[in-house]
């Protein structure tokens, strides 16, 4: 079973910020989030990871808390091209991937 | 970034036949390539773990001789769904892992899937 849990859906004003929150309370101190997302009968696409401490890059920035407990992917300005299913995933750097079912994004024009 | 491509993107065949799908990874060396199967409106399943020079891992549930995986180089490995029947029409994906990024946490990327049907 997947170890994180996510909301099935949420909608995003285009141009305004979507922040996509990860419960992942059962984490353990080796083990990493990645963030990736899916476009329609695509492969998914990678956006960001960590282990503790906050990261940025060009796509996203990644929130986690500091029980690292959970997580809060940002989405700076949304664009309808961000329209997704987000997944969240928890692994340790060598594991395999288990997916849970992810967020629907709809970014509203 | 990191290149992973599938091939065919799509096949459709008859029941009974068996389908040959590939996974390369186009400008690094994968030791290890995973693959997945998702059915419509479902997440990503994981199907098996596949390993450069060595017998695949299939996770519980997978039939090992029904979907025959061989990982013989660094940049490809191939899943072959045999004696497929319509019940094996999904969206099969692969996935490896880049040495290039930092340490042993570098993330997997994905290729963009190969769509079975089969009639």
């Amino acid at each position: 079973d997947a170890k994180t849990t996510q909301p099935p859906s949420m909608d995003c004003a285009e141009g305004r910020a979507a922040n996509l929150p990860c419960n992942h309370s059962t984490i353990s101190g080796n083990e990493y989030v990645y963030w990736y997302r899916q476009i329609h009968s695509q492969g998914p696409q990678y956006i960001i990871h960590g282990l503790k401490n906050n990261e940025t890059n060009e796509m996203a920035s990644l929130i986690i808390t500091e029980d690292r407990k959970s997580s809060t992917l940002i989405l700076p300005h949304a664009t309808l091209r961000d329209t997704a299913v987000y997944y969240c995933i928890v692994t340790s750097g060598t594991y395999k991937y288990i997916f849970g079912t992810g967020t629907r994004l709809k970014v509203l024009a | 970034g990191a290149v992973v491509s599938q091939h065919p993107s799509r096949v459709i065949c008859k029941s009974g036949t068996s389908v040959k799908i590939e996974c390369r990874s186009l400008d690094f060396q994968a030791t290890t390539m995973f693959w997945y199967r998702q059915f419509p409106k479902q997440s990503l399943m994981l199907m098996a773990t596949s390993n450069e020079g060595s017998k695949a891992t299939y996770e519980q549930g997978v039939e090992k001789d029904k979907f025959l995986i061989n990982h013989a180089s660094l940049t490809l490995s191939t899943l072959t769904v045999t004696s497929a029947h319509p019940e094996d029409s999904s969206f099969y994906i692969c996935s490896a892992k880049s040495p290039r990024d930092r340490g042993s946490n570098q993330p997997q990327h994905f290729g963009d899937g190969t769509r079975l049907s089969i009639l």
